[in-house]
């Protein structure tokens, strides 16, 4: 059964760096087939697509964040992670991590995702 | 990009039918039939319940289908149950080669 869990810091203070992993278990990301995406739901909002990377190394991210950002493979670790830089309030949300069957543009399976808060 | 847009609210009695509408444009929802649809429960993360516009992943009850006319998707609830209750986001794929959701629907049962 594959299964995606997300991991990192609970807490950033505004300017930094915000960095989460993705761990998929179950499954290899070298596998191909397979988007390994970002998705964020603000508090009280709807979901926003962040982006994904392709196990060779493609990405694609949403234009909007796309300055701040950048999503990397681990295939050591069989994890994905996300990188967004100069972070604000308005950053703050449930951060999942999900997978995307390339080519098909949905999300059949999702972690439980994890809440990012900024703050000062 | 823009969300799509979804109306904020639908309510309907257990066994009625609900239509829940997600209206883009020609560049997202009109241009492609990539249209998935979403069910989240509280504090749950979002699950699959249509994509392809109205198909159906193994295990999720057919009371659930879509459509799509122009530049408006839809989902359809059928014989509304308790555990419907919940919110519900549709998605599209772009001319941009990104993805864009609606900003949610509230399902309520009466």
């Amino acid at each position: 059964q594959v299964q995606l869990q997300e991991s990192g810091p609970g807490l950033l203070k505004p300017s930094q760096t915000l960095s989460l992993t993705c761990t998929v278990s179950g499954a290899s990301i070298n596998g191909g087939g397979f988007y390994w995406t970002w998705i964020r739901q603000r508090p009280g909002k709807g979901l926003e697509w962040i982006g994904y990377i392709f196990y060779r190394g493609t990405t694609n991210y949403n234009p909007s964040l796309k300055s701040r950002l950048a999503i990397s493979l681990d295939k050591s670790k069989n994890q994905f992670s996300l990188d967004l830089n100069s972070v604000t309030a308005a950053d703050t949300a449930v951060y999942y991590c999900a997978r995307d069957l390339v080519g098909n543009w949905y999300f059949d399976l999702w972690g439980r995702g994890t809440l990012v808060a900024v703050s000062s | 990009q823009s969300a799509l847009t979804q109306p904020a609210s639908v309510s309907g009695s257990p066994g009625q039918s609900i239509i829940i509408s997600c209206t883009g444009t020609s560049s997202d929802i009109g241009g492609y039939n990539y249209i998935s649809w979403y069910q989240q429960h509280p504090d749950k993360a979002p699950k699959l319940m249509i994509f392809d516009v109205n198909v159906r992943p193994s295990g999720v009850s057919d009371r659930f289908s879509g459509s799509k006319s122009g530049n408006t998707a839809s989902l359809s609830i059928s014989g509304l149950q308790a555990e419907d209750e919940a919110y519900y986001y549709c998605s599209a794929y772009t001319s941009s080669k990104t993805l864009v959701f609606g900003g949610g629907t509230r399902v309520t049962v009466l």
